[in-house]
């Protein structure tokens, strides 16, 4: 089945810590975005990449790093800069950029211990 | 800036009723609109995509409309069941050749057995 996969589903932080979350895709497309949700607010974009080792900043990049070296990876790495990391992050894809149908993946609860 | 409002936040209807959700927008100058669903901890599921030179589509029990002018547009769901209780999120696609959608909050439906 093509989709889009998320892990851990759950993942926990502690104070000064880095941490990683994975994002992986087989539906061939070029675009990739994540965005966080937190509660009563609507989604916001972190970075988005239209195209291998090639992404941009979102809304809210402040405290987050990705990278795009394979077409179908995008990880997201949330640093210690990060103040207030929790939230519920969604990784989703598009088969190019141009405000197309955007495809989810299931999710990644991030909360700090 | 672009601004999107789902009003109301909550709604609870009785299996079998029609039920129409409401989105609404503060700029006209979109590119299209796309109606989503999330289940409780989990990723979105896309509805129903317009174009902004569309007036509705339709998939099964949903029909979703857009009036650019008037920066509204519905979701439509005949004969609710109670497996279509979700969260049902709007998102306005920006001009061409950007890549930025903008959320709204969401309705979050239950329909009653």
């Amino acid at each position: 089945d093509g989709g889009i996969t998320q892990s851990p589903k759950y993942l926990f932080r502690k104070e000064g810590q880095n941490v990683t979350l994975s994002c992986e895709q087989n539906l061939n497309h070029d675009a990739m975005y994540w965005y966080r949700q937190d509660p009563g607010q609507g989604l916001r974009l972190i970075y988005y990449s239209q195209i291998v080792n090639d992404f941009q900043k979102g809304d809210i990049a402040e405290g987050y790093s990705v990278s795009r070296e394979k077409k179908e990876s995008f990880p997201l790495t949330v640093t210690s800069a990060q103040k207030n990391p929790t939230a519920f992050y969604l990784c989703a894809s598009s088969q190019t950029v141009s405000n197309e149908k955007l495809f989810f993946g299931s999710g990644t609860q991030l909360s700090v211990l | 800036k672009q601004e999107v409002t789902q009003i109301p936040a909550a709604l609870s209807v009785p299996e079998g009723e029609n039920l129409v959700l409401n989105c609404s927008f503060t700029d006209s100058a979109i590119y299209n609109l796309q109606w989503f669903r999330q289940d409780p901890g989990k990723g979105l599921t896309s509805l129903l995509l317009i174009q902004s030179s569309q007036r509705e589509q339709t998939s099964g029990r949903l029909n979703a409309s857009l009036d650019k002018s008037s920066g509204r547009s519905t979701l439509y769901i005949a004969a609710s069941q109670p497996g279509d209780s979700a969260t049902y999120l709007c998102a306005v696609g920006l001009t061409s050749g950007t890549y930025k959608y903008i959320f709204g909050t969401g309705t979050r439906l239950k329909v009653l057995a």
